[in-house]
């Protein structure tokens, strides 16, 4: 059984331009959620994706977006990257939107650096 | 949880002993509370949880505890091995009204078991 998939694991892209970050969740569930990971610190919630929609959204900017898929993979976009956004970005899924009962597994994250 | 920049509060321990780590939550409306493992170049890792109406939950060689008057929890690893060194985190899980769920990530306490 596979557990939350992640690509790439490592990207690094110029400031100011595009980058698209993917995720599959772990067999069974259909949340996905992102957060963004500075050296040093906690994880920091980006959005969440339930139902092919974005249905929470942490403090973050409209250059950070993203999209659900059928199939309940997703891919979350920044555009115009900065220096700042260099981080371990993570996924993580879930069953339903509520996480009361089930653990939020995460994947190994892609190292996204700006140059 | 409030992230502390790049100073990790820090943990050592002697092979075998055990190791309490604490961690101080920010929402009381928070309901469920998860603790993880991170290892370096990896994604979090789920050790346990606990919902907000227990005040103790057993695992394999970790229990955690809760204590909602003062927003605390803790996390004990009985018979600390090599293999536990990482950071550690906690989360707290809250919806606010209408909203879907998200995990909030306190700061980390990077545990360092000395043989």
């Amino acid at each position: 059984d596979a557990g939350v998939t992640q690509s790439p694991t490592h990207l690094i892209k110029t400031r100011g331009q595009q980058v698209t970050l993917r995720c599959s969740p772990k067999s069974g569930h259909d949340t996905v959620s992102w957060y963004q990971q500075a050296l040093g610190q906690g994880p920091q919630f980006i959005f969440q994706y339930y139902e092919e929609e974005e249905r929470q959204r942490g403090n973050f900017p409209d250059r950070f977006s993203g999209h659900q898929f059928p199939n309940y993979s997703s891919e979350l976009n920044v555009n115009a990257l900065l220096l700042g956004d260099s981080a371990l970005y993570l996924c993580a899924s879930g069953f339903g939107t509520t996480f009361t009962n089930t653990e939020a597994f995460f994947g190994q994250g892609t190292r996204l650096t700006v140059v | 949880g409030e992230n502390v920049g790049l100073h990790l509060p820090t943990l050592s321990v002697q092979e075998g002993d055990n190791s309490i780590i604490n961690c101080a939550y920010s929402n009381s409306a928070s309901d469920y509370f998860i603790w993880y493992k991170q290892e370096s170049g990896k994604g979090p890792q789920f050790i346990i949880d606990i919902r907000s109406n227990m005040d103790k939950r057993q695992g394999q060689r970790v229990t955690v505890l809760l204590n909602k008057t003062v927003k605390h929890l803790s996390l004990q690893i009985a018979a600390t091995q090599p293999g536990d060194s990482a950071v550690y985190f906690c989360a707290e899980n809250f919806s606010r009204k209408g909203s879907a769920r998200q995990l909030t990530f306190g700061s980390g306490t990077q545990l360092t078991v000395l043989p």
